[in-house]
């Protein structure tokens, strides 16, 4: 079992509609990162938290650390919010370098 | 600022030809990483550093070598390719990670590698 999984793998949904990704988690971990990848490749960094929410225009994240579960909302989606979603955890205790476990990420589609 | 940057964007290699792979940051982030996709998986740290002049290994170090002369500058190199190695590869870098959050990551465009 991966220790980082995201549901759904993939996404479709309609201009407007109100978009729920979830990543669970099954190690103890100091953060987790929200990032995205678009169709060109390019991964941008969305969100680091390590408790409660974080809200960035359109887009909320929220992590629960007793349930080791974390969500990304988007809100009135748009075509251009078409990409792929990535969590990552990092994981406590060992050394302090910032490593990262990835899930494989869910592919979300936003048709106008 | 560059921010992150790879070259080349894309390779085809035969097997058993060797490369290296650059990566180069302008954020003066003492922390360094090579990572690789491939279909199905997420990304996997293959080696990283935490300052000039270091290295270690990550999950998948295997046929790949790194070195981090300067500061800046991040290179990934593969001695002799196999077909295995066919993958995208990212550069990513960060300040010190702190143990506890750590700070972001700021990933390069990717070079897109074909080993035949």
């Amino acid at each position: 079992k991966n220790e980082v999984e995201q549901s759904p793998q993939n996404l479709t949904a309609q201009e407007g509609e109100f978009i729920t990704i979830n990543c669970s988690y099954s190690v103890g971990i100091s953060a987790l990162h929200w990032l995205q990848q678009h169709p060109g490749g390019g991964i941008v960094s969305l969100f680091m938290l390590s408790s409660g929410k974080k809200k960035h225009g359109r887009l909320i994240a929220t992590i629960n650390i007793q349930e080791k579960h974390s969500s990304l909302h988007i809100t009135a989606s748009h075509p251009r919010d078409s990409a792929v979603y990535i969590c990552a955890v990092k994981h406590t205790g060992g050394t302090s370098y910032g490593k990262l476990t990835f899930g494989q990420g869910t592919i979300l589609t936003v048709h106008p | 600022n560059a921010g992150v940057t790879q070259t080349p964007k894309f390779r085809v290699l035969k097997t058993g030809q060797s490369m290296t792979l650059l990566c180069a940051q302008d954020m003066n982030h003492e922390y360094m990483y090579w990572y690789r996709q491939d279909p199905g998986m997420g990304l996997r740290l293959i080696h990283y550093s935490v300052g000039e002049g270091t290295t270690a290994k990550g999950e998948v170090p295997d046929g790949y070598n790194v070195s981090r002369l300067k500061k800046q500058n991040f290179l990934l190199g593969l001695e002799s390719a196999a077909p295995s190695q066919t993958s995208v590869y990212f550069c990513a870098s960060s300040r010190h990670g702190l143990a506890g959050g750590g700070y972001e990551q700021y990933f390069g465009p990717g070079t897109r590698l074909t080993v035949t």
